[in-house]
């Protein structure tokens, strides 16, 4: 009940196009959604988050959709450029549980120019 | 404002030693958690401090410990290492207020190779 599960695994996109990557849940007890963006010999950065009191919230070219019913978040990278070609992983906590923040496995996504 | 930093970045160990690993929050931060990254479980959380205490913690065996000082600064210990010790070992960082998106900050990992 504690996992979460995100897919794909992988992503090709092409430059300019869409990227959607998507999440599920099981923990109806989760109460915050968080997106992390990693590059190679980083560590993950925040991106956008999300509660479940609202639907979508966009940030520049990044979008989370919410659906508290599906139990189920998805992010939305608009206009996807090279740079953005990274692991992106999605989370989710509690906040009775403070910061034990649970992860997708990660997706991995490559924009080609 | 300077981000979380984590010492030492590189690390190789031999299994049955014991490491130490260390992170400065973000300066007013009073929370502080600690993940491990490996290709194969990904990141996952191993416990978190605030003021000093153990607030929550992963299912991680008792080798895996750490604490937190009066500055917010943690660290974490692994004793008697084994060989799928080797990861990413991450911490984050949060203002961790009340009423107060719980965002996490996360510094640049150290990598633990355990031979």
């Amino acid at each position: 009940q504690q996992q979460v599960k995100q897919s794909p695994q992988s992503l090709i996109v092409q430059k300019g196009g869409i990227s959607i990557i998507n999440c599920a849940y099981e923990n109806t007890a989760f109460d915050y959604f968080p997106w992390y963006q990693q590059f190679p010999g980083k560590g993950p950065a925040l991106l956008i988050a999300i509660r479940p009191d609202v639907s979508e919230k966009k940030e520049g070219r990044f979008t989370i959709s919410f659906n508290k019913s599906a139990k189920q978040f998805s992010l939305h990278i608009m206009d996807s450029q090279p740079g953005d070609s990274a692991t992106y992983f999605c989370a989710a906590s509690n906040h009775n549980q403070g910061g034990k923040l649970i992860f997708g496995q990660g997706t991995e996504l490559s924009v080609k120019p | 404002k300077a981000g979380v930093t984590q010492t030492p970045r590189y690390l190789i160990k031999t299994r049955g030693q014991q490491v130490t690993l260390s992170c400065s929050p973000i300066s007013g931060h009073r929370s502080v958690s600690w993940y491990q990254q490996t290709p194969g479980q990904g990141l996952q959380f191993l416990f978190e401090y605030f003021s000093e205490t153990q607030r929550n913690k992963g299912n991680f065996p008792g080798r895996f410990s750490g604490r937190q000082f009066s500055n917010s600064r943690s660290e974490m210990n692994v004793s008697t290492l084994e060989l799928g010790d080797s990861a990413l070992y991450l911490c984050a960082s949060s203002l961790a207020l009340a009423g107060v998106d719980y965002e996490q900050y996360f510094g640049p990992g150290t990598r633990l190779t355990v031979t």
